[in-house]
């Protein structure tokens, strides 16, 4: 079955700071993506990144990175000089091919970034 | 370029009350449809989905229907609301096939059931 484990409930951070959310996933499928969301204070949840089970390469956005590890069965999140911004909750989340539309979301960490 | 409406944004609805939500996506044709429920401060939770009209598939036992009448229109209902279906209603929209894209979201509807 899938699951998604967002073990961090709440990050605060000064701002500059670097932080890395944390994201461990579950599945028996050998084909699965990857994404994360952002949902800033006004609910909307806004796309980040997408990563299928092939592609372990990491990824760099300006401040954002990403770290897919496929032997630790973990996709973490870095911000780089956080920004009051990007204070938000973000959501790690999974889709199989197997489960086709089932996308399931982890329970998402608020980050909280002071200035 | 392609939008997602979901309205209202915000509802004060009594127990044993009907609801209707309506969630309309422009610019794109045959979207995957879904409605998600996000209880507070918990993660998103998959009520149903759509790959299209009159299919609907549902993730969970509830008090909560869906329909979808026209290709972009994606409708969340109730017959008898419960104090349990408060929380806030994300619309969202993909392409593709098999969980391989994206999903657009809708910027919400947070039901207070009274």
């Amino acid at each position: 079955a899938q699951k998604v484990t967002q073990a961090q409930t709440e990050i605060s951070v000064v701002e500059k700071e670097d932080v890395t959310l944390d994201c461990v996933y579950e599945t028996r499928d050998t084909t699965y993506y990857l994404f994360w969301y952002k949902q800033p204070p006004s609910g909307e949840l806004v796309f980040l990144i997408r990563r299928n089970s092939f592609d372990e390469q990491n990824e760099i956005s300006g401040r954002y990175s990403w770290n897919f590890q496929k032997s630790t069965s973990s996709f973490n999140f870095t911000i780089t000089a956080s920004q009051v911004v990007d204070s938000a909750v973000y959501f790690c989340a999974l889709s199989e091919a197997v489960g086709g539309f089932k996308t399931i979301f982890g329970a998402g960490t608020r980050l909280f970034v002071k200035a | 370029s392609q939008t997602i409406h979901q309205w209202p944004a915000t509802l004060v609805q009594p127990v044993g009350s009907p609801l209707s939500l309506e969630c309309t996506v422009e610019g794109t044709s045959n979207p995957n449809l879904y409605w998600y429920r996000q209880a507070a401060g918990r993660g998103l939770q998959l009520l149903f989905y759509s790959v299209g009209i009159g299919q609907i598939s549902s993730e969970v036992p509830q008090n909560l229907s869906a329909s979808r009448p026209q290709d972009r229109q994606f409708i969340l209902s109730s017959k008898k609301l419960l104090l349990s279906d408060s929380g806030f209603y994300l619309c969202a929209w993909s392409t593709g096939v098999r969980g391989n894209t994206e999903a657009f979201f809708g910027q919400g509807t947070r039901l207070t059931v009274v």
